[in-house]
């Protein structure tokens, strides 16, 4: 059973640029999750869709942005860069939610903000 | 906000001895998760306790979660090298509805041999 697929591994970009990141949940999983990852802050929920529609947000600007598609599969945007925007980004999925089922994770995209 | 606050962040020890990891929050969560992370990939979830009181064994490792469901504990027993890595614990809110996890920033392990 192929696993979470994330792409880009790697980017590189530069302030005021912006980034799209995807991510392809396991076959059947409805629910997609994404974190932000940094040594300082550890793993943030930015935010959760589940059949399309984001179900809930974390605590970061407006800047973040994403959205799911009839496939499941989803996407991941970042508009005007900052140097602290610097990290691994990991998408999780899972069949219903984050709660009680397990998460499958992807190997995350690292960005680096120059 | 519901935090969760691992210890400790770092430890490094020999092959064959024990270690207890701990995961603590002023608040009750639903359900909690271990994961183990190594590096340049993604958490891989080890375990999901969701009953106060719950123990649950994985071979050398013992998950426990506290009565009151605020924190958990990681027992290793013998510790080998390929248990080094980066463990994260996760809770679940017990609010009603779907939400994301919160996650302790985690506790990084090295096992010398």
């Amino acid at each position: 059973k192929a696993g979470v697929t994330q792409t880009p591994r790697y980017l590189i970009k530069t302030r005021g640029q912006q980034v799209t990141l995807s991510c392809s949940p396991i076959s059947g999983h409805r629910s997609v999750s994404w974190y932000q990852q940094t040594p300082g802050q550890g793993l943030q929920f930015l935010f959760e869709y589940f059949s399309e529609t984001q179900r809930n947000k974390g605590n970061f600007p407006g800047r973040f942005s994403g959205r799911q598609f009839s496939n499941s599969r989803s996407e991941m945007n970042v508009s005007t860069l900052e140097l602290g925007d610097s990290a691994l980004y990991l998408c999780a999925s899972s069949l219903y939610g984050p709660r009680a089922q397990p998460q499958h994770f992807g190997d995350g995209t690292r960005l680096s903000i120059l | 906000t519901q935090l969760l606050e691992q210890s400790p962040q770092f430890l490094s020890i020999q092959e064959g001895e024990n270690l207890t990891v701990y995961c603590n929050s002023s608040s009750v969560f639903s359900s909690l998760q271990w994961y183990r992370q190594e590096p340049g990939e993604g958490p891989v979830l080890l375990v999901t306790v969701v009953t106060g009181g719950e123990v649950k064994k994985l071979k050398r490792l013992t998950f426990q979660f506290g009565d009151a469901r605020k924190d958990s504990s990681l027992h290793i027993t013998a510790a080998q090298p390929g248990d080094t890595g980066l463990y994260l614990c996760a809770g679940a809110g017990s609010g009603g509805g779907a939400d994301g996890l919160t996650f302790g920033k985690g506790t990084h392990l090295i096992i010398q041999p």
